[in-house]
């Protein structure tokens, strides 16, 4: 009964190789985020999307896209990676209520070795 | 500038015995809230507990307790009679009211508690 899932949990791809990681869940909420996690540091959002809309952040390198097709999915393609770009990988969803209420649930993370 | 600051970057405790992680926040708004989040090796965060700034009663669930002090910015985490299980980086965040679902985390602190 996982809700928050995240796909591969592991990934190696080869220095400027194209790769999509994939987010899915099943709480139906509106609010996916993309987080970057380096090793020993804290996790550093992205991007979301509030439902459709996308909100990027902004000092996220243009190097960095998401899709979110549908309310389940959202991916992450990481179009020309670099050696810098290897890290955890984190998703994470909110209902996108009141911030009184809202909390965000990750997913397991994956991790990716750029080579 | 460091909105969340988790000036204990790693501790060790024998098992059984009680820890406090510390976490100091800046506030910028009359509204906000924090959160805990704890990330075992498998990489997941996962939620521990969320408090919003109106609502200074601490609270205890189990073997976990927070002490949330306004007057001092600081929201404490305690673990009574700590066990192995809780070996993790565990990471206090903040949201604004203002600034939607940004995160703002600390650095993290990572708990070894050793049998």
């Amino acid at each position: 009964d996982a809700m928050v899932i995240q796909n591969p949990r592991y990934q190696v791809t080869q220095f400027g190789k194209p790769v999509t990681l994939s987010c899915s869940q099943t709480l139906n909420h509106n609010v996916m985020y993309w987080y970057q996690q380096k090793s020993s540091q804290a996790p550093k959002l992205l991007f979301h999307y509030y439902d459709k809309d996308f909100n990027n952040e902004a000092d996220t390198p243009d190097n960095f896209q998401s899709r979110r097709p549908n309310t389940s999915f959202c991916f992450l393609d990481i179009r020309s990676p670099g050696l810098g770009d290897a890290a955890m990988y984190l998703c994470a969803t909110s209902r996108g209520g009141e911030p009184s209420t809202d909390t965000q649930y990750f997913g397991p993370g994956t991790r990716l070795t750029v080579l | 500038a460091q909105k969340v600051t988790q000036a204990q970057t790693e501790i060790s405790v024998v098992e059984k015995e009680d820890v406090t992680l510390d976490c100091v926040y800046e506030t910028r708004d009359t509204t906000y809230y924090l959160f805990w989040y704890k990330q075992p090796p498998s990489g997941e965060l996962v939620f521990l507990i969320r408090r919003n700034s109106f609502d200074e009663q601490n609270e205890i669930s189990g073997r976990y307790s927070w002490n949330f002090q306004k007057s001092t910015s600081s929201f404490n985490f305690t673990i009574t009679a700590s066990q192995v299980v809780d070996s993790a980086v565990y990471f206090c965040a903040l949201i604004y009211s203002n600034t939607g679902n940004q995160f703002y985390f600390g650095t993290g602190t990572s708990l070894t508690v050793i049998p």
